[in-house]
């Protein structure tokens, strides 16, 4: 069964400094992957995604991700984070349901911090 | 346009209450979604309507009832809900639902509370 493992359930960084966030997903196939960012009581927004081709994706916002096949892992990474960026993020794969429907598996997400 | 308007935004409702959440979309997406996300939990799919064909998580309590009158537009009618039925109620859209790779595009939500 596909799932997705975000081991981190609350970071903290200072502004400025770099971030990555974890995420591992198990998937049968080559996975659709996402990662989407949530303010509090707000809906998700979509940071970047990857479906084939090059491994490092560039996203919005400064974000990337780097999908590797060998550790199961798409690790999203920002270089200077920037106080606006705290947020909930959650990581999540794409699959079909009902062998014709759409679905997202998220993670259970990552709380960032960031401090002054 | 590229939003995706749910209203209410909040709602607060009794367990004999009958009420509707509205999910909107003008961007000539041919599915939409809800899903159900409870505090600090990852959301979680409950229906989805592609080129307005309805598909069902059967986990889903009858409670909840799906209705799609037309591409653009997706309702959550709700009655005799439960108080752990309170949360976040999300509609999203996407182009379409190929292949599991659709970028969904999410409204900001219904905060819904049942007393």
């Amino acid at each position: 069964a596909q799932s997705v493992t975000q081991p981190d359930i609350h970071i903290t960084v200072s502004e400025g400094a770099s971030l990555e966030l974890r995420c591992n997903y198990s998937y049968g196939a080559t996975p659709y992957l996402f990662w989407y960012v949530q303010s509090p009581g707000q809906g998700l927004q979509l940071l970047l995604k990857y479906f084939s081709g090059d491994t490092l994706v560039q996203g919005i916002k400064g974000f990337e991700a780097e999908f590797k096949r060998s550790q199961s892992s798409f690790n999203l990474r920002k270089p200077s984070v920037h106080w606006s960026d705290a947020a909930e993020y959650f990581c999540a794969v794409g699959a079909l349901w009902g062998g014709a429907t759409n679905k997202l598996i998220f993670g259970t997400g990552t709380l960032l911090a960031v401090q002054p | 346009d590229t939003e995706v308007t749910q209203t209410p935004k909040h709602l607060v409702m009794g367990m004999t209450n009958k009420k509707s959440l509205k999910c909107e979309q003008h961007m000539g997406h041919r599915a939409m979604y809800w899903y159900k996300q409870k505090a600090k939990k990852p959301p979680e799919l409950m229906f989805v309507y592609s080129y307005e064909k309805l598909s069902i998580n059967e986990s889903v309590p009858s409670r909840f009832s799906p209705e799609c009158p037309n591409s653009s537009l997706l309702n959550l009618h709700l009655h005799a809900l439960q108080p752990e039925d309170s949360a976040l109620y999300l509609c999203a859209s996407s182009q379409d639902v190929a292949q599991g790779g659709e970028k969904l595009f999410f409204g900001s939500g219904t905060q819904l509370s049942v007393l």
